[in-house]
Order: C-alpha cells, then structure tokens, then sequence
C-alpha cells in the first residue's frame, strides 16, 4: 500500500460543531503531519508527529486537536471553528527526514 | 526567517516548449530540498535533492541543487498539456521534519 487516505473528502461543519479528520498509511512510515491550504497558496504546517509523539505545533489555536492513536493513523480533532478556517486539510508521512507523501485532502467548509 | 522563493510565479508556454522553474533559499538548517507538482488536489512529490551538482531525472523532468548559491531549478522539456498544474519548491530543515513552502509557480502549458 503506497498512499496516505484521508476521510472525509468534503465536510461541512457550523461554528458550534465538533467534528474529525482522518487519515491513514501502511507504508511503515513514522512521521505523520497536518498542513492547511488555502486557494492558490502554498500548505502551511500545523503540526508534526515523529513516533507518534508531537514535535512540532506550528503555533495552531486549540480549536484544533491533533492526535496520533498509533503510527499508521493520525486524526485532527476540529471544535468551535470559525469561517477563516474553511480550507484544504492535507495530510501527510514520511520516513523521519525524508520525502512526504500527501493524502488527498479534506476540502472543509465552516458555515 | 526562513524563506522560499519561487519564480517566475506563473507562465504560459506552448507544447512542445522546455521551461525551467527557479527556487532560491535562504534557511537555518537546510536539510533538502524537495518538488512537488500539484494539479487539483494533493501535492505530488517529484524530487528530492540533498546534494550539489548532482541532477535527477526522470522522464522528461530533471532538476539540480546548488548548496552554494543556494537555489534549485526544475526543467521540464518537451511540455505537454498535461504538464500543467503548480510547482511547489520545498526546503526540509534539519531538525523537526519540517518543511518550508514556497509560493509556487503556476504552469499552463497550451496546445
């Protein structure tokens, strides 16, 4: 299996909502990380897990809440989002320090 | 700051042209640097590149690093239509996994 899956592709959430993003790899890889894209700008990275530990927190507000139940998964809690937030969720893994493979994407709305 | 510049931001070519996409760096602790092509949705990985003067190649794209210099190109010869999509030039530091973006260069490549 040579790809990262995400669930779900499209999601529509109000302000009040409390909702997840998923992803998914079997490729034995031990990085996993979240970036955030908006229209015709680059990803942004969120936050990083190496051995399912986070190492990096981009400074992202707590309304999101990554988690990492095991090495192949990697979750992103979403609670009391605003408009601003509406974008594309991407996903990715690698080997520690090298290439990343990225899913593709949760386009997300927040109403 | 760390920083990824990309250019030229946007061009027009018509099939059948070569194209060479430039990215200059300016990092703490540049690790690699990486391309990516992305069409609608997730980032593609192209190369990766850790060493000076070495070139990739694959298919008709190839691309090279200068440590020194501190930049990248990307050529694409012969284009084709479906060449077109947004370049991504990305630098992985040394520590954290992280990568830095930049803006990328949108292709269209014309029939």
């Amino acid at each position: 299996d040579t790809e990262v899956t995400q669930t779900p592709k499209h999601l529509v959430m109000g302000m009040t909502n409390k909702k997840s993003l998923k992803c998914e790899q079997h490729m034995g890889h031990r990085a996993m990380y979240w970036y955030k894209q908006k229209a015709k700008k680059p990803p942004e990275l969120m936050f990083v897990y190496s051995y399912e530990k986070l190492s990096i927190n981009e400074s992202v507000p707590s309304r999101f809440s990554p988690e990492c139940p095991n090495s192949s998964l990697l979750n992103l809690h979403l609670h009391a989002l605003q408009p601003e937030d509406s974008a594309l969720y991407l996903c990715a893994s690698s080997q520690v320090f090298h290439e990343q493979f990225f899913g593709p994407g949760t386009r997300l709305t927040v109403l | 700051e760390d920083k990824v510049v990309q250019s030229p931001l946007s061009l027009v070519v018509h099939e059948g042209d070569t194209v060479t996409l430039n990215c200059s760096y300016e990092v703490t602790n540049f690790r690699s640097l990486l391309w990516y092509k992305q069409e609608k949705k997730a980032p593609t990985f192209l190369f990766m590149l850790t060493s000076s003067g070495i070139e990739k190649k694959s298919g008709r794209l190839s691309s090279i690093l200068d440590k020194k210099e501190l930049f990248s190109i990307l050529n694409i010869t012969a284009t084709q239509t479906g060449d077109s999509a947004v370049y991504l030039c990305a630098v992985g530091m040394e520590y954290g996994n992280k990568l830095v973006f930049g803006a990328g260069t949108i292709l269209r490549v014309k029939s």
